[in-house]
């Protein structure tokens, strides 16, 4: 079976730019997470979204923006990047029906922010 | 604040030993903690999980030790594997945060053979 898969794997932006990152989930799973890592700060939660509405939002500016499509994969973006956006940000799929569990995780997006 | 945080940024054991790691929480509250592994590249793979009306669950080589009374998580790894060298992360969850887990920084194991 499918694991997560998300794309691209690598970006490369300017500061200032915007960016979409792309989570296509396990079949069947209707919840997808996203989380952003970074040496500092570790795992950070972002957003959750489940039957294309927005769950859960974690502590992060408007600036990280996400959506979810009928077939359950969810797009994240960020606009106006800053050098501190720089991370690896990760997406897990869940079905979503108990808290916290479940979730499979992507190999993520690598983002660098120049 | 809420967090969860692991003792030991490293750990360096041979092979065959057996591994503990460890992991303070700070939320009385959590109900739901879980332990990932993740290798370079990859994402965080899910290892054992653990509810906090139990102290105690095993798995393939790996148990889970949790002890409300001093907010403490441990991981045992028996008979370690150069495989096993990755980072660990313990991730808690309370009722109150939802879905979202509150991830620790994360202990480096590194075995050697």
């Amino acid at each position: 079976k499918a694991g997560v898969t998300q794309t691209p794997r690598y970006l490369i932006k300017t500061r200032g730019q915007q960016v979409t990152l792309s989570c296509s989930p396990i079949s069947g799973h209707r919840s997808v997470s996203w989380y952003q890592q970074t040496p500092g700060q570790g795992l950070q939660f972002l957003f959750e979204y489940f039957s294309e509405t927005q769950r859960n939002k974690g502590n992060f500016p408007g600036r990280f923006s996400g959506r979810q499509f009928s077939n359950s994969r969810s797009e994240m973006n960020v606009s106006t990047l800053e050098l501190g956006d720089s991370a690896l940000y990760l997406c897990a799929s869940s079905f979503g029906t108990t808290s916290g569990s479940g979730y499979t995780f992507g190999s993520g997006t690598r983002l660098t922010v120049v | 604040g809420e967090s969860v945080g692991l003792h030991l940024p490293t750990l360096s054991v041979q092979e065959g030993d057996n591994s503990i790691i460890n992991c303070a929480y700070s939320n009385s509250a959590s109900d739901y903690f879980i332990w990932y592994k993740q290798e370079s590249g990859k994402g965080p793979q899910f290892i054992i999980d653990i509810r906090s009306n139990m102290d105690k669950r095993q798995g393939q080589r790996v148990t889970v030790l949790l002890n409300k009374t001093v907010k403490h998580l441990s991981l045992q790894i028996a008979a370690t594997q150069p495989g096993d060298s990755a980072v660990y992360f313990c991730a808690e969850n309370s009722p109150q945060a939802g879905t979202a887990l509150i991830f620790g920084k994360g202990t480096t194991l590194s075995v050697s053979s």
